[in-house]
């Protein structure tokens, strides 16, 4: 089965635009959808397909995909979007599931 | 509003059988437009997808716990269930429960359940 590769910890300054990426050959085929969880807390979907963003999710969170990466970008990163975001997909090979290791967002 | 919500022991011995529920509320589980999935996060690790499956009862599995899971639907009572059987340390968890979308263009969880913790231990 594929594998979804990210980095495991990404820092940005308050008010500055930052770029998470995911790597995996599924990729080249679907769409990732990213999702922000906080300590403690179920998460919560923030970005899926092309860049779609489900409603409440701050027009500041978008989603771009080129060759085999995905990536969430957030333009203008606030305190509030720390927290630990995983990419997840569709295998390309059959009807499986793979997430990204997740990325560490820290905001200075 | 569509929510979910895990429900189960958060204590299993090991070599016995994990046992949770999701029920559903604000919604049919029975609609033809979405998946359910449960999905879980080891303390500290991230997420590991576990299993999906349609209210018509067809499956998917991960490969690596396929042998070992089984997620069955009640559709008379709104809710999907999930059993893992022959559990060790590692499997203690935060179970979370989640409906699926799936598209050809890809797939995609929302809402979650808030989660529940399983703690293998004798």
């Amino acid at each position: 089965s594929s594998e979804l590769t990210q980095d495991p910890a990404v820092s940005v300054a308050l008010g500055q635009t930052v770029r998470i990426t995911c790597q995996g050959d599924s990729l080249r085929t679907f769409y990732a959808s990213w999702y922000q969880q906080k300590s403690g807390q179920a998460p919560l979907l923030v970005i899926y397909g092309k860049n779609n963003r489900p409603s409440g999710i701050p027009d500041r969170f978008s989603g771009s995909r080129s060759g085999n990466t995905a990536s969430l970008i957030i333009s203008g990163a606030q305190a509030e979007d720390e927290a630990d975001y995983y990419c997840h997909s569709r295998d390309s090979s059959d009807n499986h599931v793979v997430f990204g290791g997740g990325t560490k967002l820290t905001v200075l | 509003q569509l929510q979910l919500q895990e429900s189960g022991p958060g204590l299993v011995k090991p070599s016995e059988t994990l046992s949770l529920t999701c029920i559903v509320s604000g919604g049919s589980i029975s609609s033809s437009s979405y998946y359910w999935g449960w999905i879980r996060q080891p303390p500290g690790k991230g997420l590991e997808w576990i299993g999906t499956m349609y209210y018509s009862g067809t499956t998917y599995y991960s490969p690596s716990l396929k042998s070992r899971v089984t997620i069955s639907v009640d559709t008379s009572k709104n809710q999907f269930s999930l059993k893992l059987s022959s559990v060790t340390a590692a499997d203690t968890a935060v179970y979370y429960c989640a409906r699926a979308y799936s598209r050809s263009w890809g797939d995609w969880f929302d809402p979650w359940g808030q989660g529940t913790l399983v703690i293998v231990s004798s």
